[in-house]
Order: C-alpha cells, then sequence, then structure tokens
C-alpha cells in the first residue's frame, strides 16, 4: 500500500533536547527516504535524505535512522535549536519517481 | 538560477469564476509536480509531468482541475468554476534528480 505514515503531529521539546520524528512505510520498493522542512510561509525544502542501502544517515545535527526490516525510518535533530521549530515531512520514493508524503509534524523548540 | 518560480503569488477569485496559476522549473528538470496545501488536509499531491508528459494525475479533482504542461519551460494548473473550497496554497515543484524535489513559493488562492 502506498502510504507513509508519521508521527507524532506535533512535537515540543526543550532547546539543547534531541527531537526525534517518526515514519513508517509498507511499499518494500520505496528506495529512497528523503526529509524535508518547512518554516511558516516558506515552502518545504529538502534537508536531508537516506536509499535503504544505509542505516544511518548523519549530516550535523541531523540524523536519518533507518530499519529496513521494520520499515521504519526517523529523524534526530540533537541539540535542537529554536530556529530549528518548522513543520517536518518525511517522504519515500516510489517505483514511478514519485514522492510519497507523510502528513507532517510541527516541531516546536522551547527556549 | 532563479529557483522554481510561480506566479501569481497571490490570486483573488470570485466564487464560480476561473482561476489560472502558472510555473517555470528549473531549467533542464524533467519533472513537474503540483501540489495543494492547506492546514486542514496538508500537503495533497496533485498531478506529476515527467518529460513534459502527465504521469499521473491521481490527486487531481476530475470535473473542474487541469494541467499542462506545453513546454519543458512552463506549467499550468486550471480551476474552473472556483469554490471556495479550492482556497489553498499550490505548490509547484519540480526535480531532475527523482526524490530531491524543489519547490517554488506557491501561489496563494483565495476564492470569496
Amino acid at each position: 500500500q502506498q502510504q507513509v505514515r508519521q508521527s507524532p503531529q506535533s512535537l515540543t521539546v526543550w532547546e539543547g533536547e534531541t527531537a526525534i520524528l517518526n515514519c513508517s512505510y509498507e511499499d518494500s520498493t520505496f528506495d529512497y527516504f528523503p526529509w524535508y522542512h518547512q518554516f511558516p510561509g516558506e515552502s518545504p525544502a529538502l534537508l536531508i535524505a537516506i536509499r535503504p542501502v544505509s542505516n544511518k544517515k548523519e549530516d550535523g545535527r541531523f540524523t536519518i535512522f533507518f530499519n529496513k526490516r521494520e520499515k521504519k525510518f526517523s529523524l534526530h535533530i540533537a541539540d535542537s535549536q529554536p530556529g530549528d521549530s518548522a513543520t517536518y515531512f518525511c517522504a519515500a520514493r516510489d517505483s514511478n519517481y514519485q514522492l510519497i508524503w507523510g502528513s507532517g509534524t510541527k516541531l516546536i523548540i522551547k527556549p | 538560477n532563479a529557483g522554481v518560480i510561480q506566479t501569481p503569488r497571490h490570486k483573488v477569485t470570485g466564487k464560480g469564476q476561473e482561476a489560472t496559476l502558472w510555473c517555470e522549473p528549473i531549467s533542464g528538470h524533467s519533472a513537474v509536480f503540483w501540489y495543494r496545501q492547506t492546514i486542514v488536509q496538508g500537503l495533497e499531491f496533485l498531478t506529476y509531468f515527467r518529460n513534459q508528459a502527465p504521469i499521473d494525475d491521481s490527486g487531481m479533482p476530475k470535473e473542474r482541475f487541469s494541467a499542462q504542461m506545453p513546454n519543458q519551460s512552463h506549467s499550468t494548473l486550471k480551476i474552473q468554476s472556483t469554490q471556495p473550497q479550492d482556497s489553498a496554497v499550490y505548490l509547484c515543484a519540480s526535480s531532475l534528480d527523482p526524490g530531491k524535489v524543489f519547490f517554488g513559493k506557491g501561489t496563494r488562492l483565495t476564492v470569496v
């Protein structure tokens, strides 16, 4: 089934903590898993992505953990900053080269 | 590289009128996507072109929505007989590498 489930819908963490955003999927043919962030009044922009040959991808404070067996992937934001407050979307690419999007997580970082 | 260009940025139409939204993808990008975003529904896929050919329009409301890509430098989304529930931000995106999608700034459509 072509669906990507994302949780939680909203998340509030204190500055300096690690924020963890979760996604899961069912279609084993998905082959690319990006995360996008969207700041208020702006459009979504690519943040970081992973292919299923890897189980971890890091870029600074942002890390994707990927579990192919369980069909789950998560975004960890370490040492979270108020400027990280945004809506985060996970997605998965299908065999038609189209992205299937999660429903988004609104992340608020409290100073 | 000016990115994906969408015009107009804001459009107000009366109920029942037609609205045409324009998108200029990034030069050289082979895929163009249209999405609609609202607070309630979130990010909704509408339609997708690859090399100007329509690939998937499964998200398009069939009766009043249509999209075209007459050449590689622009795509249009047309909404006939606009209704208040069509009010949303319409996002156009393009990509060269499947999965790495670049979004335009969007057109905010308000139907009054």
